[in-house]
């Protein structure tokens, strides 16, 4: 299995671009999400979703937008980046959240840069 | 709203000693909580997660403890080995939604 894989690695933008943050899991996982870290903080919650075509808004969504078309991927979409938004994004995915032993698996990363 | 708070932020240690990461957190309903490793520009790795119901959870040097009545959870590691450095997250599951905390850095010298 590979994981959780992202896609890219790094990435810098430029005020007012858009782009799509990849985000793919091969464990069959009905529980995927998306979080930011800022430079010496915790993960944010920025989206999260429950199964294919059902999402749901995390603790900063501001800025961003999902979809889950299929039980592997999750795709980020950053519409008009800010500096702001300068960040690591990471995905994450788990069996089933309230599953008493499940654990999150972390892909391992993009790094954003918006100038 | 949950509020995870993690004290140090960052501690520095001699090679061999044994030391303690802690965490707190203002809602006792939650599912588990786990503690998470994070290297240097990479993701993160789950070391132990400790269910609502237990009190602790042990895997080789490390030793998670949580009190919910409190809201503290620790986590012990016995003779630190400079492979240890790293950042150390709490994270609490409380149904859908995960909450981190800000993490310690953790440098463990030679």
């Amino acid at each position: 299995n590979a994981g959780v894989t992202q896609t890219p690695k790094f990435r810098i933008l430029k005020i007012g671009q858009s782009m799509t943050l990849q985000c793919t899991q091969d464990m069959n996982h009905n529980y995927m999400y998306w979080y930011r870290q800022d430079p010496g903080m915790g993960l944010k919650l920025i989206y999260y979703s429950v199964g294919a075509g059902i999402t749901d808004k995390g603790e900063v969504p501001n800025g961003y937008n999902v979809s889950r078309s299929t039980t592997e991927d999750f795709p980020l979409r950053l519409e008009l980046a800010a500096p702001s938004q300068t960040s690591v994004y990471f995905c994450a995915s788990t069996p089933s959240p309230s599953g008493s032993t499940d654990t999150q698996y972390f892909g391992p990363g993009t790094r954003l840069t918006v100038l | 709203k949950q509020e995870v708070t993690q004290i140090p932020a960052a501690l520095s240690v001699p090679e061999g000693e044994n030391l303690v990461l802690n965490c707190s957190f203002t809602d006792s309903a939650i599912y588990n909580l786990q503690w998470f490793r994070q290297d240097p520009g990479k993701g993160l790795t789950s070391l132990l997660l400790i269910q609502s119901s237990q009190r602790e959870q042990t895997s080789g040097r490390l030793n998670a403890s949580l009190d919910k009545s409190s809201g503290r959870s620790t986590l012990y590691i016995a003779a630190s080995q400079p492979g240890d450095s790293a950042t150390y997250l709490c994270a609490l599951n409380t149904g859908n939604q995960f909450y981190f905390g800000t993490g310690t850095s953790l440098t463990v010298i030679p």
